[in-house]
Formats: C-alpha cells, structure tokens, sequence
C-alpha cells in the first residue's frame, strides 16, 4: 500500500505570492491533518479534513486555507507568502479520526519564501 | 489549553546502551492519547509507540517502552540496545480522547545521537 505523499516535495517562492501544496493520503483513509514544522516554533497544527469538512483548525492567519476533495486528497494554499512562512509542511492521514489509530506522515514539502 | 514539554533538547548514547528521553505534559482532561515519534534525517515521521491515558500498564514496542505516570503528567521513552538508525528527532505528542479529532500538540522534540 502506497505511503502518504505530498507534493512538490520543494517549493521556492517570492514575498507576496501564493502557494499550493497538496497531499495524499493513504488509500482507505478519510482524515487528512497538515502541521507546519519550523526551527523557532517547532510543529504546529495547522487543520483536519474529514470527509471534505474541515474539523479543526489551529491558530494561524486566514492567510492559510485549506480544503479536501471526495477522494480524501486535500490541498493547503498560503496566500500573500511571507519569510516566515518559511517551513516544512506536514501532511498526515489516518483511517478515522478517533480512538488511537494511527497517522501516518508524508515526507513534506519543504517551502522557501524569499 | 493542552502543553507537552521536552526539557532535552539533545541527548546522546553508545550503541547498545539505554537511553532515557524524557517528557511532561499538561492537561485538564482524563482521557487521552500520547505518543512518541520518531523524525530521522530523511524527515518522514513514524510513529515509534503509544499510551491509552487509561491504561496503567506501560506500553512496549520491541526495544522501546515507556514509563507513564499519569498523577506526575509524565511519559518518559527508554530505548534499549540502542541502535546507529535509532539517530533521529524524537517527538512526544498529545492527543484528546473526548472528541473526534487526529490533532496532535507536540514538545519541541529531542535530538538522540547515537555513538559507535
């Protein structure tokens, strides 16, 4: 079975504009949650899909959206991109969002604003 | 608000020896999940163990096992026999129980260097 995948794997982009980045998930699974990983704030939760809702939503700018589509593959777009948006952006799926079943990590997409 | 803590920042150990990656955590609530990952160089995160918050009984995977104290909110990892791939970040994470969600609040994470 094919792991999570995201892409592009590395992405380099300018102030002030826009980006998509895409994610997915293992086959089977329907939850789909995007972390953004920097060396000052360390990982944190950017949102979850489940079945095309959003679920959850962490303490980040509306600059950051995101959406997810009926095959469970789920985007994020930053607009108006920043230096400090600068990071590597995690994509994770599991088969449902509760109990403790697993999430299993894409390899990221490693995001560069100059 | 839920906060999990990671006071190593780096950590290191000699091939075959134990180490200890320690983690505190902060919660109101009674049910919940925590986890320990694992980030090597490559940076794909895997799952390395995990702990029902209402099972007394410490988890174990292999060579890894925890120590959960759920009165002193702690949940420390112990690696024996350590290994050269053992090298990598290690994470601890927390999760909610009382609702449907995957969201995971992490520590800051602690670099494990393992020695030959």
């Amino acid at each position: 079975k094919a792991g999570v995948t995201q892409t592009p794997r590395y992405l380099i982009k300018t102030r002030g504009q826009q980006v998509t980045l895409s994610c997915s998930p293992i086959s089977g699974h329907r939850s789909v949650s995007w972390y953004q990983q920097t060396p000052g704030q360390g990982l944190q939760f950017l949102f979850e899909y489940f079945s095309e809702t959003q679920r959850n939503k962490g303490n980040f700018p509306g600059r950051f959206s995101g959406r997810q589509f009926s095959n469970s593959r789920s985007e994020m777009n930053v607009s108006t991109l920043e230096l400090g948006d600068s990071a590597l952006y995690l994509c994770a799926s599991s088969l449902f969002a509760s109990g403790a079943n697993e999430q299993f990590f894409g390899p990221g997409t490693r995001l560069t604003v100059l | 608000a839920q906060t999990v803590t990671q006071s190593q920042p780096e950590m290191s150990v000699q091939e075959a020896e134990t180490v200890t990656l320690s983690c505190t955590y902060d919660t109101s609530e009674s049910d919940y999940y925590l986890f320990w990952y694992k980030q090597p160089p490559s940076r794909q995160m895997i799952l390395v163990i995990r702990q029902e918050a209402y099972k007394q009984q410490n988890a174990t995977e292999n060579r890894f096992s925890v120590n959960f104290q759920k009165a002193a909110k702690s949940f420390s990892l112990k690696i024996s026999d350590s290994q050269l791939g053992d090298a990598a970040m290690y994470f601890c994470a927390y999760r909610s129980a009382g609702s449907n969600t995957d969201k995971l609040i992490f520590g800051t994470g602690t670099r494990l260097q393992v020695f030959p």
